[in-house]
């Protein structure tokens, strides 16, 4: 079975912080992608990334970035945490254009 | 542009009863196409997904999802609801570099 785990499962920052959420896949998945989910809004695409060293920006990329130096581990980091960045983040990874595996999410909540 | 629409926002069903959750996408080429899950507090997991070929698919947990393309539509079933089918559900289609535009969701609430 494909395993996408993330770092953490609950976390609380403080407004001004550097965040680092990480996600790590055993599948050597050559897609990675991270997502907020906020009620109302569904799922947003924040970046995404095709291979080692390689990102895309999603939808809402602003307040974030990311990194992979290897290809099992991405990272989304948020640079100055804000309230607003307050959600429930997804990770998920694929191969080509097949289906994406979901973690289990982390629910940061910046004060 | 792409899109994906599910029209219902919530659905009350009761245990044993019918469900069917409405899928419409928009998307130039030939979609492919997939139904996740998600209970509270967890990740979205894969119930099916449609690429090709046989336009009834068999998912995980009793679910199927029928592919219409004179529709644009993707409709999930499942013949008897239980309890544990309490969840969110989204409809979701593949674009460019294997990115998915996702639906709303639906909430799907079981009454006893």
């Amino acid at each position: 079975d494909v395993k996408v785990t993330q770092s953490s499962r609950y976390l609380v920052k403080r407004t001004g912080e550097k965040v680092f959420l990480e996600c790590v896949q055993d599948m050597d998945h050559e897609n990675m992608f991270w997502y907020r989910q906020d009620p109302g809004l569904g799922l947003r695409l924040i970046y995404f990334s095709y291979d080692v060293k390689m990102k895309e920006k999603g939808d809402i990329p602003e307040g974030y970035s990311v990194s992979r130096e290897k290809k099992e581990r991405f990272s989304l980091i948020l640079e100055s945490a804000s309230t607003n960045q307050t959600s429930m983040y997804l990770c998920a990874s694929s191969f080509s254009r097949q289906e994406q595996y979901f973690g289990p999410g982390t629910r940061l909540t910046v004060t | 542009a792409q899109s994906v629409t599910q029209p219902d926002i919530h659905i009350t069903v009761s245990e044993g009863a019918s469900l069917e959750l409405r899928c419409n996408y928009s998307y130039g080429a030939t979609p492919y196409l997939f139904w996740y899950v998600q209970s509270p507090g967890q990740g979205l997991q894969l119930l099916l997904k449609y690429f090709s070929g046989d336009t009834l698919v068999q998912g995980i947990k009793g679910f199927e999802a029928e592919f219409k393309r004179s529709q644009s539509s993707f409709n999930l079933r499942k013949p008897s609801v239980h309890w544990s089918d309490a969840a969110e559900y989204f409809c979701a289609c593949i674009y460019s570099w294997g990115k998915l535009q996702f639906g709303a969701g639906t909430q799907v609430v079981v009454t006893p």
